[in-house]
C-alpha cells in the first residue's frame, strides 16, 4: 500500500517561495497507474486541489494558481514536488499529497502545515 | 473554476440514512463520471469514500453509496452511525480547470 509523507518549511515569510516535498513508499512513482496531486486547506476551510503531475513530468494546475505554482518529478528518490511563489497569507494552509487513480485521490499523506507570516 | 456547491451542514439520528449532495454545471459534474466524495475527521487527512460516482474502494462500508443525476452528484450514508460524524468533500473532474472541490459538509449525528 503506497505511504505519502510531506516535508518542508513549516514557515514561510511573505513574498517569498514556499517548497514541499512528498516523498512516496510502498511503490514507485514511475508508476504508469498514477498522476500525483498537491491538494491545501487552509484552516477552517474546505479543500483546494493545486496541481497535478505524471511520472513522465505532464503537469495540470489550478488555474487560480497556475502562474505561481510549479510541481516537478524526482524518479530516481520517488518524490515530487511543490513550489508556490510570492506568497501571502491567503496561502497558510495543510498542504496535502495524493496519488490520483480512476479520478479519486487515494492513499493521502497526514499534511503539512505551512503559515505564511513574517 | 467554481467550486461545486454542498449544503454547509447536515444532520441525521443513528440508524437513520442521510444524502449529501453536490452540484455543478455540465462543465463538470454533468458531463463526467469522475465524481468522488471524502470524508474528513478533525485533524486529520481527508479519507476517499466514493469514486468514479458510485464505486466504493476496498474497506469502505456499504453503508456509503454514490450517484448522480444531471448536474448533481449525491452521497448517501444509510444506518448513520456516529463514527460517521465528519466533514464531506465531493470533487469532480472538470476538464479544461481539472479537479474541483466542493465547499464541503459537516455531518452531524445527533
Amino acid at each position: 500500500q503506497l505511504q505519502l509523507q510531506e516535508s518542508g518549511p513549516g514557515l514561510v515569510k511573505p513574498s517569498e517561495t514556499l517548497s514541499l516535498t512528498c516523498t512516496v513508499s510502498g511503490g514507485s512513482i514511475s508508476s504508469s497507474s498514477y498522476y500525483w496531486g498537491w491538494i491545501r486547506q487552509p484552516p477552517g476551510k474546505g479543500l483546494e486541489w493545486i496541481g497535478s503531475i505524471y511520472y513522465s513530468g505532464s503537469t495540470y494546475y489550478n488555474p487560480s494558481l497556475k502562474s505561481r505554482v510549479t510541481i516537478s518529478v524526482d524518479t530516481s528518490k520517488n518524490q515530487f514536488s511543490l513550489k508556490l511563489s510570492s506568497v501571502t497569507a491567503a496561502d497558510t494552509a495543510v498542504y496535502y499529497c495524493a496519488p490520483m487513480v480512476q479520478g479519486a485521490f487515494d492513499y493521502w499523506g497526514q499534511g503539512t502545515l505551512v503559515t505564511v507570516s513574517s | 473554476q467554481s467550486a461545486l456547491t454542498q449544503p454547509a451542514s447536515v444532520s441525521g439520528s443513528p440508524g437513520q440514512s442521510i444524502t449529501i449532495s453536490c452540484t455543478g454545471t455540465s462543465s463538470d459534474v454533468g458531463s463526467y463520471n469522475l465524481v468522488s466524495w471524502y470524508q474528513q475527521h478533525p485533524g486529520k487527512a481527508p479519507k476517499l469514500m466514493i469514486y468514479e460516482g458510485s464505486k466504493r474502494p476496498s474497506g469502505v462500508s456499504n453503508r456509503f453509496s454514490g450517484s448522480k443525476s444531471g448536474n448533481t452528484a449525491s452521497l448517501t450514508i444509510s444506518g448513520l452511525q456516529a463514527e460517521d460524524e465528519a466533514d464531506y468533500y465531493c470533487c469532480s473532474y472538470a476538464g479544461s480547470s481539472p479537479w474541483v472541490f466542493g465547499g464541503g459538509t459537516k455531518l452531524t449525528v445527533l
